[in-house]
């Protein structure tokens, strides 16, 4: 079946402008993720969602970041006023229920590479 | 956090030469431990789990070893090939609770 697909691939952006990124997760995984990559770097995560629970958000750098989860369908991570140190590849994963067993891996999309200029 | 530079620790092999990839986690109650395969401009790929019940696990060619004493888990890939050059992520998670906490990952590059 479909893996997790992400949206745009490629983003280039002006310093100050608001970018908006979509993800589309695995069909029936009720667990969302958000997490940053910057360029040689570990996956630092940002928000995670799971059913109708509240969304943990604990790792979102600033205010400027925000996400939203309609159901457990499609998720979108908007940055509003970009800064040049957003620039880093946003990865998406999806698993069935969140919960951190074997059978609950985490299934990533291939990310959006934004580069804010 | 802790910071990281720009460049990955790097570990290059010939091919058919076994690899071991370490990694040293951080939280002590973590019971829950994964290694993610990352190739250039892809999103990370599950290799193996371990919970934190075993000390070693294996797969097709892979085998992850952990030790929670000094909290520390590697990755042994045998007869290496030139197609599992890619980054190399450990992370760890508590039992019940979603969040994966990934290292800083190593670099693998095979030679033909």
């Amino acid at each position: 079946g479909a893996g997790v697909s992400q949206s745009p691939s490629n983003k280039v952006t002006e310093k100050g402008k608001d970018v908006e990124l979509r993800c589309d997760p695995i069909s029936g995984h009720t667990a969302l993720y958000w997490y940053r990559q910057r360029l040689g770097q570990g996956l630092e995560f940002l928000i995670y969602f799971q059913g109708n629970s509240a969304p943990d958000k604990s790792g979102l750098p600033s205010d400027r970041f925000s996400a939203e989860r309609t159901g457990e369908s499609v998720s979108t991570l908007t940055i509003q006023r970009t800064q040049q140190e957003d620039s880093a590849v946003y990865l998406c994963a999806s698993s069935p229920s969140g919960r951190a067993f074997s059978q609950e891996t985490q299934y990533f999309g291939p990310g959006t590479r934004l580069l804010v200029l | 956090g802790e910071s990281v530079g720009l460049h990955l620790p790097t570990l290059s092999v010939q091919e058919g030469d076994n690899s071991i990839i370490n990694c040293a986690y951080s939280n002590s109650a973590s019971d829950y431990f994964i290694w993610y395969k990352q190739e250039s401009g892809k999103g990370p790929q599950f290799i193996i789990d371990i919970r934190s019940n075993m000390d070693k696990r294996q797969g097709q060619r892979v085998t992850v070893l952990l030790n929670k004493t000094v909290k520390h888990l590697s990755l042994q890939i045998a007869a290496t090939q030139p197609g599992d050059s890619a980054v190399y992520f450990c992370a760890d998670a508590l039992s019940g609770y979603s969040t994966l906490t990934f290292g800083k990952g190593t670099m693998l590059l095979v030679s033909p």
